[in-house]
């Protein structure tokens, strides 16, 4: 069965720290993964990946994938309590257009 | 473009109702996807249409759900009876072509609440 796996489930920092959010999946027929930002509507796409070792970054938002080991990083630097949001990975299936989600990350950033 | 188009936003129903979901995709995606969403499971893919044809519904959950997709402007998702358990939020989304992944636009949600 495909399955996507985020860690942690829930986080709490405070504004300007650095957190790494972790996503794991085993699928068959990968094609892409991505991060979507969730604030308490619809998802905002944040970052697609499909090549092992090549981050890609967005401002204080960066991500990378290692297709060897199974799993993406995203890392939020210096966070702002904009930032607090629920982070979904999701995993693309090549065959039949599928997104795979992860659980997600409730992130929540103190002032 | 208005992006994806869900009615109704918020929707309170009673055990044994029947619920209709509807959504406009954004015009010219041949893509429609139903999303549900919950504290426990996360999102789920229900079931998706290519050019207004079904092409995946292993995601429903049972019979009690359907759904149609009559025209490239128009979809339902249809609970019948519904069950306290259906609360969730149900996600419509569209999209353009075999790219999916940073083309798939998601609508503002339909928050179901069956007590």
């Amino acid at each position: 069965e495909d399955k996507v796996v985020q860690s942690p489930l829930s986080l709490v920092v405070h504004e300007g720290d650095t957190v790494t959010l972790n996503c794991s999946y085993e699928v068959t027929n990968f094609r892409s993964l991505l991060w979507y930002k969730q604030e308490k509507k619809a998802p905002t796409f944040l970052f697609m990946l499909t090549s092992s070792g090549i981050e890609k970054k967005s401002g204080r938002l960066s991500s990378i994938l290692d297709k060897k080991e199974l799993f993406s990083i995203l890392n939020i630097t210096a966070t702002q309590t904009g930032d607090s949001a629920v982070y979904l990975c999701a995993v693309e299936l090549s065959n039949t257009g599928k997104l795979i989600f992860g659980q997600g990350t409730t992130l929540q950033v103190k002032p | 473009d208005a992006g994806v188009i869900q009615s109704p936003r918020h929707e309170v129903t009673e055990m044994g109702q029947e619920v209709t979901l509807r959504c406009k995709p954004i015009s010219g995606h041949d893509y429609l996807f139903w999303y549900r969403q919950t504290m426990m499971r996360g999102l789920e893919l229900l079931i998706y249409f290519n050019n207004n044809v079904p092409i995946d519904d292993s995601g429903m959950p049972e019979d009690r759900f359907s759904a149609k997709m009559p025209n490239a402007s128009f979809s339902t998702l249809k609970i019948q009876p519904s069950e306290p358990r259906d609360s969730a939020v149900y996600f419509c989304a569209s999209s353009s072509g075999q790219t999916f992944g940073n083309t798939i636009y998601f609508g503002e949600g339909s928050w179901l609440t069956v007590v």
